[in-house]
Order: structure tokens, then C-alpha cells, then sequence
């Protein structure tokens, strides 16, 4: 079974500190996807990345694709309440094309 | 809105029942997928549907079935509904058969009583 591990699985921290969201695998990805999901509400999709070593920015959060597109990161810049949600990573496995989700990071940033 | 659109939002229903989740895809978007999220577990893929026609299935239970329709609108049915089925049911739709990420509707969640 093809897993993606993400760490933590649950992390609270203060208004304006830096975190890093960690989703690993065995397998490699032929692309992977963040989503950030909020209470009672659907998956947002944040990003796409394609290629190994990939780093895009979105505002304050910056994803990397690792160079052996096996594993990625989200980090936070001084993070603010509205980060809080459920971040997600997910892809297709080269050669099986079964998407899969990762085990999902909690996040609470406090005011 | 993300222009997946699912219906009903909350439902509650008695143990041994038979529901219908509707959905309707993004404009544009021919794949449909459905997933089931309990609060102890993930996201769980259940089956997709791609212009109408079934392309893959996940963990789907036998009572659980699912169609997609001309219009690519979709439906899951849900029959002789167990405690243990309570979740927050989600339809995403994307464009193409492969993943390069899905949007979501916000859900129906199902509460069994």
C-alpha cells in the first residue's frame, strides 16, 4: 500500500512563528498537491508541483518538491490565525496514476 | 464557491435507511470522485466516475453504490445505513482523468442515528 506520511500530525503554535509541514513517501510522484481544508468544509487546493526540486511560493507558504519527487515540504511564514485548518498533501504515483491523500497535518495557530 | 456543488448539506437519517448524495462537477470537468472523511480517518476515495462512465473504485462498500449522469452530474446511494456510515461525505470534480489536483465541493455530512 502506498502511503503518504505527513508530520506533524498536529501542531499548535503562537501568532507570527514559522512552521514546517513535512509529507513523506516511499513511492515516487509523477506530481504532488496541498490542499488546505477548513472545519465542515471541502479541500482547497493550494499547489501543484511537477518537478524534483520544485519550490513555489504563495504568499507567506512556500512548497518544495523533493528532487527525488518521493517527498515534499510546506513551510510558514509567520503564520496567522487564518492559516488554521487541515493541510493535506496528495498525488499520483508514477506508473499506477492512484491518487492518493497524506495522513493530514492539524494546524492551530493561536492569536 | 468553488463550483462543485453538493446536495443536501447536512442529513440525518435512522439506521437501516437508504439516502442519495448529489453532485454537480465543475462546468467543464467530465471526472467526478467521491471520498468519505470520519473524524478518526482521512480522506477515503470510494469511486470515480469519468464522462459517465466508472473508471475507478476505492474502499466502497456493497450497500454504497454510484452513477454519474449524461448532464455529468453524480449521485451516491447509500442503503441499509449503519452508525459506522456517519461522515462527511465529499464530491470533487477535475477536468481530466489524471491528478493534477481536484476541486471540492463542501460536502454533505450524514449523520446516522
Amino acid at each position: 500500500t502506498q502511503l503518504l506520511e505527513q508530520s506533524p500530525q498536529f501542531l499548535s503554535i503562537q501568532e507570527g512563528e514559522n512552521l514546517t509541514v513535512y509529507c513523506n513517501s516511499s513511492s515516487v510522484f509523477s506530481s504532488l498537491q496541498w490542499y488546505r481544508q477548513e472545519p465542515g468544509e471541502g479541500p482547497v487546493l493550494l499547489v501543484t508541483v511537477v518537478t524534483g526540486g520544485e519550490v513555489k511560493k504563495l504568499k507567506r507558504l512556500t512548497f518544495q518538491f523533493g528532487d527525488a519527487r518521493k517527498d515534499s515540504s510546506l513551510h510558514i511564514t509567520a503564520a496567522q490565525p487564518g492559516d488554521t485548518g487541515l493541510y493535506l498533501c496528495a498525488g499520483a504515483t508514477s506508473g499506477t496514476y492512484k491518487y492518493i491523500f497524506g495522513t493530514g497535518t492539524r494546524l492551530k495557530v493561536l492569536a | 464557491d468553488s463550483g462543485v456543488t453538493q446536495t443536501p448539506k447536512h442529513l440525518i437519517t435512522a439506521t437501516g435507511q437508504r439516502v442519495t448524495l448529489r453532485c454537480s462537477p465543475r462546468s467543464g470537468d467530465l471526472s467526478v470522485y467521491w471520498y468519505q472523511q470520519s473524524l478518526d480517518q482521512g480522506l477515503q476515495f470510494l469511486i470515480q466516475y469519468y464522462n459517465g462512465e466508472e473508471r475507478a473504485k476505492g474502499n466502497i462498500l456493497e450497500r454504497f453504490s454510484a452513477q454519474q449522469f449524461p448532464d455529468l452530474h453524480s449521485e451516491l446511494n447509500l442503503s441499509s445505513l449503519e452508525l459506522g456510515d456517519s461522515a462527511l461525505y465529499f464530491c470533487a470534480s477535475s477536468v481530466v482523468d489524471l491528478a493534477y489536483g481536484y476541486t471540492f465541493g463542501s460536502g454533505t455530512r450524514l449523520t446516522v442515528v
